[in-house]
């Protein structure tokens, strides 16, 4: 039972340049979520789905976009890299509104 | 904007003694929760305290919730050198839709 699974685990990008993050979980949760982490910000909330099919925004969204084909994936894309994007994405999972989340161990992203 | 803040932000105390976070959020919850993030790895969660509960245990954890005052606090008893981690308090927002918010985390250093 691996969880959440993210890829890649480290990332390099040029400005300007595109790239998907994949998270994958195997434990038939409904909802997904992804964060971004940076340094004295906590967590904050990208984009999130509450089932296959769904998407929503959340805090701050822009220059993000996401998908969510399957259930068990949830895909982050960055159109157009800017350094602003560097940062440690992690995704996570729960099967209900209030539940504990289950998370990644993150991707760490640098793009200069 | 951020709905909980842990205090302190940085605690460092010797193994064996008891560490004691703090958590203050500003609106009505379901429930709080309380994970650790181990350097370089993705949150765990640790315990889930509902709006109706004051006190739980799990462990050498023990968390309150004074819903009066908007304040929880995580007690780690008798802590070992592997308690070492960012700990966090995420709040479910009644009426904030299927979002947990986090704060922004507190970093405990337990000494050997």
């Amino acid at each position: 039972n691996a969880g959440v699974t993210q890829t890649p685990k480290f990332r390099v990008l040029k400005t300007g340049q595109s790239m998907t993050l994949l998270c994958a979980q195997d434990m038939n949760h409904e909802y997904m979520y992804w964060y971004r982490q940076d340094p004295g910000m906590g967590l904050r909330l990208i984009h999130y789905s509450v089932g296959e099919g769904t998407t929503a925004k959340g805090e701050v969204p822009d220059g993000y976009n996401v998908s969510r084909l399957k259930k068990q994936n949830f895909l982050l894309g960055l159109e157009s890299a800017a350094p602003s994007q560097t940062s440690v994405y992690f995704c996570a999972s729960n099967n209900r509104q209030g539940q504990a989340q289950h998370f990644g161990d993150g991707t760490r992203l640098s793009i200069l | 904007s951020q709905q909980g803040e842990e205090d302190p932000q940085a605690l460092s105390i010797q193994e064996g003694e008891n560490a004691t976070m703090n958590c203050s959020y500003k609106t009505s919850i379901n429930n709080l929760q309380w994970y650790r993030q181990n350097s370089g790895r993705g949150l765990v969660h640790l315990i889930l305290i509902r709006s109706n509960e004051r006190e739980k245990h799990s462990g050498r954890l023990r968390v309150t919730l004074d819903t009066s005052k908007k304040s929880s606090s995580l007690l780690i008893t008798a802590s070992r050198a592997a308690d070492t981690a960012s700990y966090f308090c995420a709040t479910d927002v009644r009426g904030g839709s299927e979002k947990l918010v986090f704060g922004k985390g507190m970093k405990l250093t337990v000494n050997p």
